[in-house]
């Protein structure tokens, strides 16, 4: 119940696409969703994060949809660049506590 | 600010040997956490402080495992005896602000037990 469950695995886009990167929960709990990105060698870092009670929210190239009802939420990375190459992680914090469940990651290559 | 701090960076052990890890969160962060990433398993944690207390060490996967934090700006993490199953990426994270909730990881230790 605890589980963040993530896809795809692994996903390359042309550069200028559109990388799109699904989770879902089961965990009515969990009360706030972070995306986080993870260059190799690196620790991963904040990408953009949204509360339960927003259905999207948009900084710059990401945007992060949540649909409370589907216990699912997604990012989307729009004019998908090389450096955007990485691995992604979403999470989910179990409410009243500082913990984060953390999803599988995704690795996604942007293609030149 | 110098972000979170790991020491060692890499760490090649032999299998029955103790490794201690170490980590200096950022200044003003009361949330400490470890975690463990591996191809198999993902992002674990571990562990996590706050203000140097242990609050959830469910994590932790044996009793070779065990973490401390004797003061705010340093925790260890100690692997003994250490197995070649051990051989992951150890993060360590700080937090601040508990309504953000925003984890700042430092650069991991690579430990390879052989």
């Amino acid at each position: 119940q605890q589980q963040v469950k993530q896809s795809p695995q692994s996903l390359i886009v042309q550069k200028g696409g559109i990388s799109i990167i699904n989770c879902a929960y089961e965990n009515t709990a969990f009360d706030y969703f972070p995306w986080y990105q993870q260059f190799p060698g690196k620790g991963p870092a904040l990408l953009i994060a949204i509360r339960p009670d927003v259905s999207e929210k948009k900084e710059g190239r990401f945007t992060i949809s949540f649909n409370k009802s589907a216990k699912q939420f997604s990012l989307h990375i729009m004019d998908s660049q090389p450096g955007d190459s990485a691995t992604y992680f979403c999470a989910a914090n179990i409410q009243g506590a500082q913990k984060l469940v953390f999803g599988q990651g995704t690795r996604l290559t942007i293609n030149p | 600010d110098a972000g979170v701090i790991q020491s060692p960076r890499h760490e090649v052990t032999e299998m029955g040997q103790e490794v201690t890890l170490r980590c200096k969160p950022i200044s003003g962060h009361d949330y400490l956490f470890w975690y463990r990433q591996t191809m198999m398993r993902g992002l674990e944690l571990l562990i996590y402080f706050n203000n140097n207390v242990p609050i959830d060490d469910s994590g932790m996967p044996e009793d070779r495992f065990s973490a401390k934090m004797p003061n705010a700006s340093f925790s260890t993490l100690k692997i003994q005896p250490s197995e070649p199953r051990d051989s992951a990426v150890y993060f360590c994270a700080s937090s601040h602000d508990p309504g953000r909730r925003n984890q700042v990881f430092g650069p991991g230790t690579r430990l390879t037990v052989t």
